[in-house]
């Protein structure tokens, strides 16, 4: 299958700093990707889609100031959590939308994930 | 996008075949079943998906009911390693993945 990264695996910071997360698909290009969220023992949820060459689109309560999101190329999007509080300490993981010919449909592949720490 | 119910866990021994239902009785026409595992601490793995027909990969087998209100998840022959939580998606094209609880699966020797 096709292959997503993430940069960092994981990553430590003071409160009040901002951290950069980068997702990639290494061997396919991908005009939509997404960034999801996961906190201790729940399930993933949707941030925002990210659209190459467009602004991102945000989920229901997710602050788009707090959570910068690039996707200028088509084989890479930025998350930025910006002044990053302990609140902010979670697992973020990206996925990239695969578009299959053959079967129909579309797959998403998912990066490996971020675990942030806040302190 | 239709909504799935799955059981919160389910035990299976090694070697054997695990079969993970879901059900998703407000499915559409053109959404499509999607199944993903997600290994503790990684990023979810995307296992098979399919529209109507039953499908088949190296890693499983996905069969779909004919009225397509449920689906069950074929393990055929399951290891440790398969140990994991499973998630059932049900979505259309240029859809939004919405992840609910999943089944925990806990493979014994």
């Amino acid at each position: 299958g096709a292959v997503v990264s993430q940069h960092p695996s994981w990553v430590i910071c003071k409160s009040g700093t901002s951290v950069k997360i980068e997702c990639r698909s290494l061997d396919f290009q991908a005009t939509t990707m997404f960034w999801y969220r996961q906190f201790p023992k729940q399930s993933l949820m949707l941030m925002a889609t990210s659209n190459e060459g467009s602004k991102a689109t945000y989920e229901q309560g997710v602050e788009k100031d707090k959570f910068l999101i690039n996707h200028a190329s088509l084989t890479l999007s930025t998350l930025t959590v910006t002044s990053a509080h302990p609140e902010d300490s979670s697992f973020y993981i990206c996925s990239a939308r695969f578009l299959r010919t053959s079967r129909g449909g579309e797959t998403q592949y998912f990066g490996p994930g971020t675990r942030l720490l806040v302190l | 996008d239709a909504k799935t119910t799955q059981p919160p866990s389910m035990d299976c021994a090694e070697g054997r075949a695990a079969n993970l239902p879901c059900n998703h009785s407000t499915i559409s026409g053109n959404e499509y079943v999607y199944w993903y595992r997600q290994i503790h601490s990684q990023g979810p793995q995307y296992i098979i998906h399919g529209l109507k027909n039953n499908e088949t990969n190296e890693m499983a087998s996905l069969i779909i009911t004919e009225d397509r209100k449920s689906s069950t998840l074929i393990l055929p022959h399951a290891t440790l390693r398969d140990t994991a939580v499973y998630y059932c998606i049900v979505v259309g094209s240029w859809g939004k993945f919405q992840f609910g609880a999943g089944t925990q699966v806990v493979v014994t020797p």
